[in-house]
Parts: structure tokens; sequence; C-alpha cells
């Protein structure tokens, strides 16, 4: 199975409400964990990263925790406005070869901004 | 700065029938990829290079070939489409393994029937 996995397809929230989309990876192993963003149509963005030694990053209105623990990622998107409306998908680097890596995403969380 | 280029954007093609995905980055990154996204599913790797000349695969490589002769083009060779190889295909480039920000391409929408 997918080493990274994503628990809810969509999420539906109000416009201006804050967003949580979350995430289970199974590789302890990882160096980073990254949130993309995919527009439709588009190919992913990258929103922010944290490295494996972090529990917590925060860019502009974006949160991401970490819980190795649980081995549990999660996005936080505060306010979110209708340009937040897309897929997000969270991903990890694994090693995939002789050494080099590759990134390893989830099935994506379908985001609805509700006006 | 054009990024990652990819084309074409659509494609059709029959069973049997072969074809070059193009893909050209303008950042000087070494680290290349090829991904092929399933509906509804998540992104999975095909090929990847980690410099000119070097090559490598990934978890799904059946039914595909790519080269890497420079640092800027990394082309995906299907030799006898499948049905199954029916996705849209991305290429993505990353300067090295201790970057984080991939740079995807706009996709390569295949269908093969």
């Amino acid at each position: 199975g997918e080493s990274v996995g994503l628990h809810l397809p969509t999420l539906s929230v109000q416009e201006g409400d804050n967003s949580i989309i979350n995430c289970a990876y199974s590789n302890s192993a990882s160096d980073y964990f990254i949130w993309y963003k995919q527009e439709s149509g588009k190919g992913p963005q990258f929103i922010i990263d944290i490295r494996s030694n972090m529990d917590k990053r925060q860019g502009q209105r974006v949160t991401v925790l970490l819980n190795k623990t649980v081995k549990h990622l999660s996005l936080q998107i505060a306010a979110t406005q209708p340009g937040d409306s897309a897929v997000y998908f969270c991903a990890e680097n694994v090693r995939v070869g002789g050494g080099a890596d590759g990134l390893t995403f989830g099935k994506g969380t379908h985001l609805i901004i509700q006006p | 700065n054009a990024g990652v280029t990819q084309t074409p954007k659509f494609r059709i093609l029959k069973i049997g029938q072969s074809m070059t995905l193009q893909c050209t980055q303008d950042m000087n990154h070494n680290y290349m990829y090829w991904y092929r996204q399933d509906p509804g599913m998540g992104l999975k790797l095909i090929y990847y290079s980690v410099g000119a000349g070097i090559t490598d695969k990934g978890e799904v490589p059946n039914g595909y070939n790519v080269s890497r002769s420079t640092t800027e083009d990394f082309p995906l060779r299907l030799e006898l489409a499948a049905p199954s190889q029916t996705s849209v295909y991305f290429c993505a480039s990353i300067w090295d393994r201790t970057d984080t920000e991939a740079f995807f391409g706009q996709g390569t929408r295949l269908t093969v029937v």
C-alpha cells in the first residue's frame, strides 16, 4: 500500500473558516514532509515543508504540524479564501533506488470553499 | 525563466503506438522526475534522474523508458501504448536532494484507445 495517505477525500469549509487537512505516513526514515496544492488542470505547487526533526512550521496563513509518535501530518489553513479551493497532497521523501530521493505522494484531499 | 515545460498537453494514442513525452527545465536543476496521476489518485513515480547520464526506476517503471542526455531535458518514452497507461503525466525538477521545493510542469493528458 501507499506509505503516505490522507484521511478524507473531500473537505468542505465555509469561506473565512480555518481548514485542517490530515495525512498519515508510514515511513519513519523520511527526512522531510511537504504539502503541495494542485489546482484544476495544473501541476502541483509547493506550499510548505517541514523537516522530520521539527514539530511545527508556520508560513503565510498556513501551519504544518508533525506528530512523529503517531506518524501524522496536518496542514492548517487560516481564514480560507476561494482561491484555496484545490486538491492538497502531502508528500514525503523516500529512497526509491540507489541513493537518490523521490517524492511519494498521498491520494489528496479536495478542499472545497463554500461562499 | 519558464520553469518546467511539458509537451504535448494532450495526446490520444492507439494501442501499440509509441510516443515521447517531452520535458525541459531551465533552472539548472540536477534532479528530474516523471510521475503519473490517475483519476482521484496521488502521483506515482515512474522514473527519475539525479543528473545528466543517470536515470533510475521509480515505483511504476514498466512500459516506460527515459534518457537524460542533458541537464535540461528528460523525455519519457512509451514504446507500446496500453490502455493502462491512460493517465496524466507530470514532469518535475528539484535542485538536489537537500531541496524541498519541486517544480512541476503543467502535465500531459494521455489517452490510449
